[in-house]
């Protein structure tokens, strides 16, 4: 079974600095998704990034970058110049692109965002 | 953009009676439906798979006689907590996969209390 790991349950850093905060994986499979998801206070997931691990390239999403290493299973998003608006859970998520595509979570980092 | 409406936002019901919590796609036609249940300040646990038109797939521990699924449209899908008791209180999120893509929409969640 795919699992998704994020060891760092709370993070903060100060307004305008960059923040890094790490997920790794499990799985067997060679083709597959993973995400970055917000949930802020209101609780509505909001999607921030997206990697096809096929692709060889990170992706980025103006302030939001991630560094993808298939090998090592790890899929880390930074966020470049934090905005209080950044303040929220984030989690790491995975699919496979076959069979029922069903999204794994990890365990969530909750990031603060200090003025 | 693709849309998922998620009703009630919140619901306080009795113990002993049902609830049910409704997940629409209103833009898009989602062959695929995820139900996820959150608890305070944890990550979402995946509870079933529903598809349209076929019997919804549970994870392991989800007691299915529960937590009736139906997904009788393509834009519909339904959780109904029967017999709800104060164990079941807890915020649940429907997450829509469009028919033909791999991109998840999720709803804004229903907070459930059972008194």
């Amino acid at each position: 079974a795919q699992t998704v790991t994020q060891s760092q349950p709370e993070m903060s850093v100060q307004e305008a600095e960059t923040v890094t905060l790490s997920c790794t994986y499990d799985t067997s499979e060679s083709d597959y998704y993973l995400f970055w998801y917000k949930q802020p206070p209101s609780r509505q997931m909001i999607l921030v990034i997206r990697q096809e691990a096929y692709k060889q390239q990170n992706a980025t999403e103006n302030r939001f970058s991630v560094n993808f290493q298939k090998a090592a299973k790890s899929f880390s998003l930074k966020i470049s110049d934090s905005q209080l608006g950044d303040a929220a859970m984030y989690f790491c998520a995975y699919s496979q692109v076959r069979g029922a595509q069903k999204l794994v979570f990890g365990q969530g980092t909750r990031l603060t965002i200090n003025p | 953009g693709a849309v998922v409406s998620q009703h009630p936002s919140w619901v306080i019901c009795k113990s002993g009676t049902s609830v049910k919590i409704e997940c629409r796609s209103l833009d898009f036609q989602a062959t695929t439906m995820f139900w996820y249940r959150q608890f305070p300040k944890q990550s979402l646990m995946l509870m079933a798979t529903s598809n349209e038109g076929s019997k919804a797939t549970y994870e392991q521990g989800v007691e299915k006689d529960k937590f009736l699924i139906n997904h009788a449209s393509l834009t519909l899908s339904t959780l109904t907590v029967t017999s709800a008791h104060p164990e079941d209180s807890s915020f649940y999120i429907c997450s829509a996969r469009k028919t033909g893509g791999h991109g998840y929409t999720f709803g804004s969640g229903t907070r459930l209390t059972v008194v």
